[in-house]
């Protein structure tokens, strides 16, 4: 099993503060993705990282492929309260099957 | 277009009870898989259909578990008989291509109590 480990767990800022938050593997990727989680809701699709080194850009929020592709990054500009959520890194192993990382708790308060 | 559609949203069964979870994924996916979550742990895989047709299942805890998908449309996860740690969200998907940039769409889970 390709292990997705993803840091810090929780985090904690004020409404206007930027934060990044890793996921990291010792294994290699062919892709990464990065998904939101909302209470009593599933898993929203963010982006989906495929080229080592590759940078993504969705409004205020910026996702990183390493080089390696073995960790990625995403990085948020000017965090609102309405980016609350869990942040969940996830990556495909030899088949279709996707191994997910624990998650980032990301709590913005006004 | 619709999304992928789980009911019941909760279930309370007795430890050795039988549910049936069921997933309705969206129009045209001819892939659809089952995932669980839980508590305290990540996101897991249980299975993948293709159509009607079980591709992996790799990630199926034990015998307890039976997943369907007649006529490769719904699908249905049976859980008989149900134990204490079974507990947890179980999700699904959908997708409509398996490339390598593939993205999934969730359903928003139903979550599973045994007592």
């Amino acid at each position: 099993t390709q292990l997705l480990e993803q840091s810090p767990q929780f985090l904690s800022i004020q409404e206007g503060e930027n934060l990044t938050v890793y996921c990291n593997s010792s294994s290699v990727f062919s892709s990464l993705q990065w998904y939101r989680q909302e209470p009593g809701e599933g898993p929203v699709l963010l982006v989906t990282v495929v080229t080592g080194g590759e940078v993504k850009k969705l409004k205020r929020l910026t996702f990183q492929f390493g080089d390696a592709r073995k960790d990625s990054s995403l990085h948020i500009t000017a965090a609102q309260p309405g980016d609350t959520g869990l942040y969940l890194c996830a990556g495909p192993n030899s088949g279709y099957a996707l191994n997910f990382g624990k998650g980032t708790s990301l709590l913005v308060t006004p | 277009e619709a999304g992928v559609t789980q009911f019941p949203s909760h279930s309370v069964i007795e430890k050795g009870q039988t549910v049936t979870l069921r997933c309705d994924p969206i129009s045209g996916h001819d892939n659809l898989y089952w995932y669980r979550r839980v508590m305290g742990k990540e996101i897991k895989f249980l299975l993948h259909f293709v159509k009607e047709s079980k591709q992996d299942e790799s990630g199926m805890p034990n015998n307890r578990f039976l997943a369907e998908r007649t006529g490769g449309t719904y699908s249905t996860l049976k859980v008989q008989p149900a134990e204490l740690e079974d507990s947890g969200v179980y999700f699904c998907a959908s997708s409509q291509s398996r490339g390598r940039s593939y993205g999934y769409t969730f359903g928003s889970g139903t979550r599973l109590t045994v007592v």
